[in-house]
């Protein structure tokens, strides 16, 4: 079974501290994204990876940043975080060949006060 | 850009069926995919359309017109379980890319 992992279920930081998110999968997959959920906007994409060390913006990169220094890792980076950060933060995986499905990670419910 | 388009609320009892429709406007389409998410849960794969016609899966079947840019999902023989958020997403280019709509609440009442 495919397994994608999130660092944390839930986070509070406060605005101005640098927050990192970080995702883990086991299936070897390629490609990595990174979104946010929030309620009546379904998922909008904030950055994806298509290898190692490679990186593209989504719909929403504005106060955000990633990192892909291994195949099974990426990280989310908010700089800077403030409160119109607060979200539901979800990393998905992807194989690169034939495969239309993404296999999403449990999400973190980032809180910035 | 892209834009999706979803009913936001349907409600239906046990044992009916009920068809959740997706309207799309993008820049490029490959296909079409439809996701399940239970309150608290991560979003789980159901179905990818990539020609038209349906596609059935068991209770749930997807339908895809690409001339009216427009699917649907299927649920039949409703149950109490199939209370969830369901998402359709288009992907818009050759990559892995996909673009979300706002997602539908289906509530099933017994």
């Amino acid at each position: 079974d495919v397994k994608v992992t999130q660092s944390s279920r839930y986070l509070v930081k406060r605005t101005g501290e640098k927050v990192f998110l970080e995702c883990v999968q086991d299936m070897d997959h390629e490609n990595m994204f990174w979104y946010r959920q929030d309620p009546g906007l379904g998922l909008r994409l904030i950055y994806f990876s298509y290898d190692v060390k490679m990186k593209e913006k989504g719909d929403i990169p504005e106060g955000y940043s990633v990192s892909r220094e291994k195949k099974e890792r990426f990280s989310l980076i908010l700089e800077s975080a403030s409160t119109n950060q607060t979200s539901m933060y979800l990393c998905a995986s992807a194989s690169g060949r034939a495969g239309n499905e993404q296999f999403f990670g449990p999400g973190t419910r980032l809180t910035v006060l | 850009g892209q834009s999706l388009e979803q009913p936001s609320e349907v409600t239906a009892v046990e044992g009916a069926i009920v068809q959740i429709n997706c309207t799309y406007q993008t820049s490029g389409f490959y296909g079409l995919s439809w996701y399940q998410q239970h309150d608290g849960g991560a979003p789980t794969f159901l179905s990818y359309n990539a020609l038209d016609g349906l596609e059935e899966t068991g209770r749930f079947s997807s339908f895809l017109s690409r001339s009216d840019s427009y699917g649907y999902l299927l649920l039949q023989e409703l149950q109490m379980k199939d209370s969830a958020s369901y998402f359709c997403a288009v992907r818009h280019n050759y990559g892995q890319n996909f673009v979300f709509g706002p997602g539908t609440r289906l509530s099933v009442l017994p």
